[in-house]
């Protein structure tokens, strides 16, 4: 199985400020297609998931351009530019590129300080 | 409007069984693979199953193979996952979800005597 890896576990970040978010996977995660199947999901407290970037980069409707993500391979990154109050809530980043099983990572808890 | 919605989540005691359903509406339904995906109180997310658009094809995590059953209605437009032999670990919240929109808000499974 493709074990994800995140870091920090937890980030206090001041509003206004950026911050940033590591995924680490234990294999390549470029799939037999040649897309690279990474996503990003934010769970809000009290809220089911909702998934913010696929395929590395690619930002979901509506999702503001404060959030970006970048990465290959093995490493990827999600950033917010400036941490607004509304970004409080566990980032996720999980693949499905080689399944079974879709694999999570543990979560970062972003809030503020 | 994409819409989830999960149901039947309730006390059982260990040993027992449940029938969770998610009905699904705002999407062309038979077209997408589909997961339960769950989360256990405080923790993270971690995946359960997955069936593919005609039911043709599932797969399990291992910790509930041989003992929870994926299955979809394309008629209705409805998800099932029937679980049996049920442990303490298996309590969660319970999302239906295809991985690329929004998600349902989930049912509580807690398994207990």
């Amino acid at each position: 199985d493709v074990v994800m890896t995140q870091s920090p576990l937890s980030l206090p970040v001041t509003l206004g400020q950026p911050a940033s978010i590591s995924c680490r996977s234990s294999q390549s995660l470029v799939y037999s297609d040649g897309n690279t199947h990474l996503t990003w999901f934010q769970q809000r407290p009290g809220q089911p998931p909702r998934r913010l970037i696929y395929r590395v980069s690619n930002r979901d409707s509506g999702v503001p351009d404060r959030f970006s993500g970048s990465g290959s391979g093995t490493d990827f990154t999600l950033k917010i530019s400036r941490v607004e109050a509304e970004d409080v809530g566990v980032y996720y980043c999980a693949q499905g590129s080689h399944w079974p099983p879709w694999t999570f990572g543990q979560g970062t808890k972003v809030e503020i300080k | 409007e994409v819409q989830l919605v999960e149901s039947g989540g309730d006390l059982v005691q260990p040993g027992g069984s449940l029938r969770l359903s998610c009905a699904a509406s705002g999407f062309s339904f038979s077209s997408y693979w589909m997961h339960w995906v769950r989360q256990a109180p405080g923790k993270g997310l971690v995946w359960v199953s997955y069936i593919n658009n005609d039911g043709s094809a599932t797969d399990y995590a291992e910790s509930v193979k041989g003992r929870f059953t994926i299955s979809r209605d394309n008629a209705k437009s409805t998800l099932y996952l029937q679980m049996s032999s049920l442990r303490a670990e298996d309590t969660a919240v319970y999302y239906c979800t295809n991985l690329l929109g929004p998600w349902g808000q989930g049912t509580l499974v807690t398994v207990s005597s």
